[in-house]
C-alpha cells in the first residue's frame, strides 16, 4: 500500500545512456513533482505536473524530459547521462497545486560512471 | 527569489536530552508555509511538523517543535528527550500558499549519542 513509488531504487549506468525513472502515486493526488538531491545533500526542484500539465519546470537541461501520462504517474527520461546526473531523485505529490503538504517516494539514487 | 538558509551543517545531542535546528528565511511574501522534513539512512523524505504564517501559536507534535519569529523570518525545530531514532538529516522548508514550489535549506545532520 505504498503512497508514493518509485523505480528503480539504485540505478547505475555509464555516461551517454538513456535512462528512465518511474513513479506512480495512488494518494489520488493530481500534482506530481520531481526534485534532485545532489551530493552535497541539496534538494531543488525539477519539474511539476499538475492534471498531466506541466507546471513548474526549472532551469534543467534539456536532456531531462518529463512525462505525465496519467494523473498517477510521473517518468523522468534522462538523455545521454553525464557524470554530474549522479544524484538521488525523488518523486512526490500532492491533493492539489497549492496544497501543503508534499508526500515523498523513497528516491532513485543514480550513478553514472 | 525565496532563500533558506541552515547554518549548523552538524548537531549533536545526548539521548534523553534536547536539541534545537536553526532555519532562517528570506521572502517578501506574507502567507506562506514552512516545514520540517526528517531524512534518516534510508533516504526517505518524512514530515515532521508544519507551520503556516498566519498562525502566531507555534506548532508542535508530540516530542517536536518549533519557534516561529515571523518578524525576524527564523524557524527553528526543537526536539526534546532525543531518541537514537532521531539521528537524520533535517531539512527546513519553504512554500509560498500560492505556489507548489518547496525550496530546501542545505540541512542539519543530527547525530543522537547513547
Amino acid at each position: 500500500d505504498t503512497a508514493v513509488s518509485q523505480t528503480p531504487k539504485y540505478l547505475v549506468t555509464q555516461m551517454g545512456n538513456d535512462k528512465s525513472i518511474k513513479c506512480e502515486q495512488n494518494l489520488g493526488h493530481d500534482t506530481m513533482y520531481w526534485y534532485k538531491q545532489d551530493s552535497k545533500k541539496f534538494l531543488k526542484i525539477m519539474f511539476s505536473y499538475n492534471n498531466k500539465e506541466l507546471i513548474i519546470n526549472e532551469t534543467v537541461p534539456n536532456r531531462f524530459s518529463p512525462k505525465s501520462p496519467d494523473k498517477a504517474h510521473l517518468n523522468l527520461h534522462i538523455n545521454s547521462l553525464e557524470l554530474g546526473d549522479s544524484a538521488v531523485y525523488f518523486c512526490a505529490s500532492s491533493q492539489a497545486t497549492l496544497a501543503e503538504e508534499q508526500y515523498f517516494g523513497p528516491g532513485t539514487r543514480l550513478t553514472v560512471t | 527569489a525565496q532563500t533558506v538558509t541552515q547554518s549548523q551543517p552538524e548537531m549533536s545531542v545526548q539521548e534523553a536530552e534536547t536539541v534545537t535546528l536553526s532555519c532562517t528565511y528570506d521572502t517578501s511574501e506574507s502567507d506562506y508555509y514552512l516545514f520540517w522534513y526528517k531524512q534518516p539512512p534510508s533516504r526517505q523524505m518524512i514530515l515532521v511538523i508544519r507551520q503556516e504564517a498566519y498562525k502566531q501559536q507555534n506548532a508542535t507534535e508530540n516530542r517536536f517543535s518549533v519557534n516561529f519569529q515571523k518578524a525576524a523570518k527564523s524557524f527553528s525545530l526543537k526536539i526534546s528527550d532525543s531518541q537514537l531514532g532521531d539521528a537524520a538529516m533535517y531539512f527546513c522548508a519553504y512554500k509560498v500558499t500560492s505556489g507548489s514550489r518547496l525550496t530546501f535549506g542545505e540541512g542539519t545532520q543530527l547525530t543522537v549519542n547513547p
